[in-house]
């Protein structure tokens, strides 16, 4: 089975600009998560789907960033204007039920850096 | 506010002793504890889960975890270690009926040859 992929892997942009994200999970898992990994700090949780419906978005910095999963298949998360603060490695995850009760599937991750 | 904590931000063990990673986190109320491993590269991955039971969990690769819940503690172990173990690791929390994730800020694991 393929794994949940993101793209880019890297992705440095000026602050102001704007940059999307993307994450592909694991084909028909439901539950699907954004973290976040600022430099040297811990990951923290961003926002999770089921389907195509936010189910927790307690994570989400401000309104500078938006995600979407659009038919419940892959997700994107904006980041518009972008900040120097936003950069930092952002990690997707996927799971078939809720995540204590089955494992969580990361990606690799998408690095950016605002410069 | 919940919170896990890594003291040790870096750990640099010799090959095939043992180590052991700290974690603690705070809670009144009845939570799941986990241990991801991000290899080089790659994505974080389960190593192992407490969710209720036996308090010695074990896991991949060699591991196993003991949960204290007096001390409110999640440490990781393993026996001996070898090269391939060289990654970073994360604890993580997750608090009953709650899906989120909360993690510590990981601890580097260096083996020497």
């Amino acid at each position: 089975e393929a794994g949940v992929t993101q793209f880019p892997s890297h992705s440095v942009i000026e602050k102001g600009q704007t940059v999307t994200l993307r994450c592909d999970p694991i084909s028909g898992h439901d539950n699907l998560y954004w973290y976040r990994r600022v430099m040297g700090k811990e990951i923290k949780f961003l926002l999770h789907f089921v389907k195509e419906s936010k189910q927790d978005e307690s994570g989400m910095p401000n309104n500078r960033f938006l995600a979407e999963r659009t038919g419940g298949t892959y997700s994107t998360l904006k980041v518009q204007p972008a900040e120097l603060e936003d950069s930092g490695v952002y990690f997707c995850a996927s799971s078939q039920e809720r995540s204590y009760n089955s494992p969580l599937h990361f990606g690799n991750g998408t690095r950016l850096t605002v410069t | 506010a919940q919170s896990v904590t890594q003291l040790d931000s870096q750990v640099p063990v010799f090959e095939e002793a043992p180590v052991e990673l700290r974690c603690n986190y705070s809670s009144s109320v009845s939570v799941y504890l986990f241990w991801y491993v991000q290899y080089p590269n790659q994505g974080l991955q389960l190593l192992l889960k407490y969710l209720s039971g036996s308090t010695l969990v074990k896991g991949i690769n060699g591991f196993e975890a003991e949960f204290n819940k007096s001390q409110t503690s999640f440490h990781l172990r393993k026996p001996s270690v070898h090269i391939s173990d060289t990654a970073e690791y994360f604890c993580a929390v997750s608090y009953f009926g709650n899906e989120k994730l909360t993690f510590g800020t990981g601890t580097r694991l260096t083996i020497i040859p």
